[in-house]
């Protein structure tokens, strides 16, 4: 299987910008996910990237992806009370295989 | 939106024995997978299944598990004896073609095992 990971913790005031990053093994992923985690619920698709982009732009989140180092972030601005949760990234592989990477738990200190 | 259904939401069993978590896939998918998520640890993925197989299945699926499509609509994942360490978030999971389309999660059985 891939090998994702993430940092695990992230803590950051409300209105400032939180950066996620992932790393991950597999450079045959095609397209690459980031799910959101609210505490107690399922996982909520956020957005995800083609891998032969390198930005992807949705409303206040923006994906960065870096094919050649396998690595993959998530921006959110304007950060809000309601943005804390655990993010996975979460690449899929050429044989549509999904793995999650450790999860980032995002702290917004109002 | 469509939603993957997953019953029942909690599950408590005693060591040992038979459980059978029950996910309804979103209806026109053909990729369907089973992950857990022990308290406070990654997603881990335990098995695919695509055009009435197994495609592909993690170390922790091991022969304790199985998965079956009974009919066009269900999809199982049964544990045969379960053990203490089999506690866990299951997430069932569908797409479609893959490729770009969303993976559609269902809310999770909480399986508690004593």
């Amino acid at each position: 299987g891939e090998d994702v990971e993430q940092s695990l913790f992230l803590s950051v005031r409300e209105g400032d910008s939180s950066v996620i990053n992932c790393t991950y093994t597999d450079s045959s992923s095609t397209y690459l996910y980031w799910y959101k985690q609210e505490p107690g619920a399922g996982l909520q698709l956020l957005t995800y990237i083609f891998s032969n982009m390198d930005m992807k732009q949705d409303q206040r989140l923006t994906v960065l992806l870096n094919k050649k180092d396998k690595h993959l972030s998530l921006r959110i601005a304007d950060t809000q009370t309601g943005d804390s949760a655990i993010y996975f990234c979460a690449p899929q592989t050429a044989g549509n295989q999904f793995y999650f990477g450790t999860g980032t738990s995002l702290t917004v200190i109002p | 939106e469509p939603e993957v259904t997953q019953t029942p939401s909690h599950q408590v069993t005693q060591m040992g024995q038979e459980v059978i978590l029950r996910c309804v896939p979103i209806s026109n998918h053909l990729y369907f997978y089973w992950y857990r998520q022990i308290l406070g640890q990654k997603v881990e993925f335990l098995v695919s299944f695509y055009n009435n197989e197994i495609s592909e299945k993690s170390e922790i699926f091991d022969d304790q598990f199985s998965v079956e499509r009974p009919d066009g609509s269900n999809f199982t994942l049964k544990i045969r004896s379960t053990k203490l360490e089999d506690s866990a978030m299951y997430f069932c999971a569908s797409t479609g073609q893959g490729g770009g389309e969303k993976l559609f999660f269902g809310s999770g059985t909480q399986l508690s095992v004593l």
